[in-house]
């Protein structure tokens, strides 16, 4: 299996920061990297596929970059509704595998 | 805009089969495949596999002697069973689905429906 790596684990910022998550595989995964958000007791929800491309309806302050084993997700500008925690997953093969997430807290 | 909802018991017994059906609304099932992802309480997401309309099905090694998934198009459905289950099997199950063409995965989810393995 490929095995996901996210860091931080958790992270406190404020409102209007610029916050950056990484994501590293444990082999290449070209750029089949999705991001997810994933609000208290609420679904996860997808943000970024393909490792750059914004799902439809998710702000543009959102943004992915990266390709074969190291990628991040970008929050421009931090706002209160933001505060969730994000996971990366591959889906280059399967089992489909995530990485432990990241939990973005208020600071 | 294609939504999905989990049904199924909230309650399973230790070595029961645990069963679930998640319902496409909005959306032509043959237009997508559907996975079924499960989250234990306060951990991460579990991959479990997913199905295509046609039936084909791939499932996650760890859990493959475990797992059949099926659809039903006649009546929108996708369905996940889980045999044998212990209390590990305690999570909130989640389907979501995918059209058929894109590079996105995992793009549309249910609400989730929270399964308790106890006697």
């Amino acid at each position: 299996d490929i095995q996901m790596t996210q860091s931080p684990s958790s992270l406190s910022s404020s409102v209007g920061d610029r916050v950056t998550i990484t994501c590293r595989a444990s082999q290449s995964v070209r750029t089949h990297l999705n991001w997810y958000q994933q609000k208290e007791g609420r679904a996860p929800m997808l943000l970024i596929y393909g490792a750059s491309t914004l799902q439809s309806g998710v702000p543009s302050r959102f943004s992915g970059s990266g390709s074969g084993t190291d990628f991040t997700l970008t929050i421009s500008s931090l706002q209160p509704e933001d505060f969730a925690t994000y996971y990366c997953q591959q889906s280059y093969t399967t089992p489909r595998t995530f990485g432990q997430g990241t939990k973005l807290e208020i600071k | 805009q294609v939504q999905l909802q989990e049904s199924g018991p909230g309650l399973v017994k230790p070595s029961e089969t645990l069963s679930l059906t998640c319902t496409v609304f909005g959306g032509s099932i043959g237009d997508y495949y559907c996975s079924w992802i499960r989250q234990p309480p306060g951990k991460g997401l579990e991959w479990i596999g997913y199905i295509f309309g046609s039936g084909t099905t791939t499932y996650n090694p760890s859990l493959k002697t475990r797992v059949t998934m099926s659809v039903d198009t006649s009546k929108y459905q996708f369905s996940l069973k889980l045999t044998s289950v212990t209390a590990a099997d305690t999570a909130v199950y989640y389907c979501a689905c995918t059209v058929l063409g894109t590079d996105a995965d995992l793009q549309h989810w249910g609400l989730g429906t929270l399964v308790t393995v106890s006697s």
